[in-house]
């Protein structure tokens, strides 16, 4: 079966710094993808990212960047120069190839403090 | 472009009344759609999922069923309701077929408080 973990459950940064939001994960499929979602207060789930399994590029999109290692089984995810309008929790989670079900990591709360 | 909408957005119920929640998908046609429900201090739980008018899939037993009366809608009910269905419940969708299809959307989700 699938496992997410993200292991860190609360992260609290200074405006304008740097922070990476960890996520590990665990599989025996050689072919799934993997997701990075925010949710606002508002509550509704955002996409933010879509890696395939087979592709180990990492990604930039403006202040995001993602770390796609399948060596360590990780998918970090880094915002530089943070704003307080990161302030949000973040999930990673996982899809095997041909399955209906996304399983999500636990979460972690992001606060930018101004 | 495609767009998902779920209603209502806030719900609170009495125990042992009937739930319907409504979402509908617009731009697409066959989406593959979802049912998630994300309980206090829990993570995202995939409830139900459908390939297609009809056809409707369980993951989890519960007090809750879900149908597909039209190819772009999906609806979540209870007959009767406990205080354990109280949490926020996501509709998603993602494209039948093809690669692009591999990324789920979500919707805004409604908040269920049963009483």
């Amino acid at each position: 079966a699938q496992k997410v973990t993200q292991a860190q459950t609360e992260i609290s940064v200074v405006e304008k710094e740097d922070v990476t939001l960890d996520c590990v994960y665990e599989t025996r499929d050689t072919t799934y993808y993997l997701f990075w979602y925010k949710q606002p207060p508002s509550g509704e789930l955002v996409f933010l990212i879509r890696r395939n399994s087979f592709d180990e590029q990492n990604e930039i999109s403006g202040r995001y960047s993602w770390n796609f290692q399948k060596s360590t089984s990780s998918f970090n995810f880094t915002i530089t120069a943070s704003q307080v309008v990161d302030s949000a929790v973040y999930f990673c989670a996982f899809l095997n190839f041909g399955n209906e079900k996304l399983t999500f990591g636990t979460g972690t709360r992001l606060t930018i403090i101004p | 472009s495609q767009t998902i909408h779920q209603w209502p957005a806030t719900l609170v119920q009495p125990v042992g009344s009937p739930l319907s929640l409504e979402c509908t998908v617009e731009g697409t046609s066959n989406p593959n759609l979802y049912w998630y429900r994300q309980a206090a201090g829990r993570g995202l739980q995939l409830l139900f999922y459908s390939v297609g008018i009809g056809q409707i899939s369980s993951e989890v037993p519960q007090n809750l069923s879900a149908s597909r009366p039209q190819d772009r809608q999906f609806i979540l009910s209870s007959k009767k309701l406990l205080l354990s269905d109280s949490g926020f419940y996501l509709c998603a969708w993602r494209m039948g077929q093809g690669t692009s299809g591999n990324t789920i959307y979500f919707g805004e989700g409604s908040w269920l408080t049963v009483v």
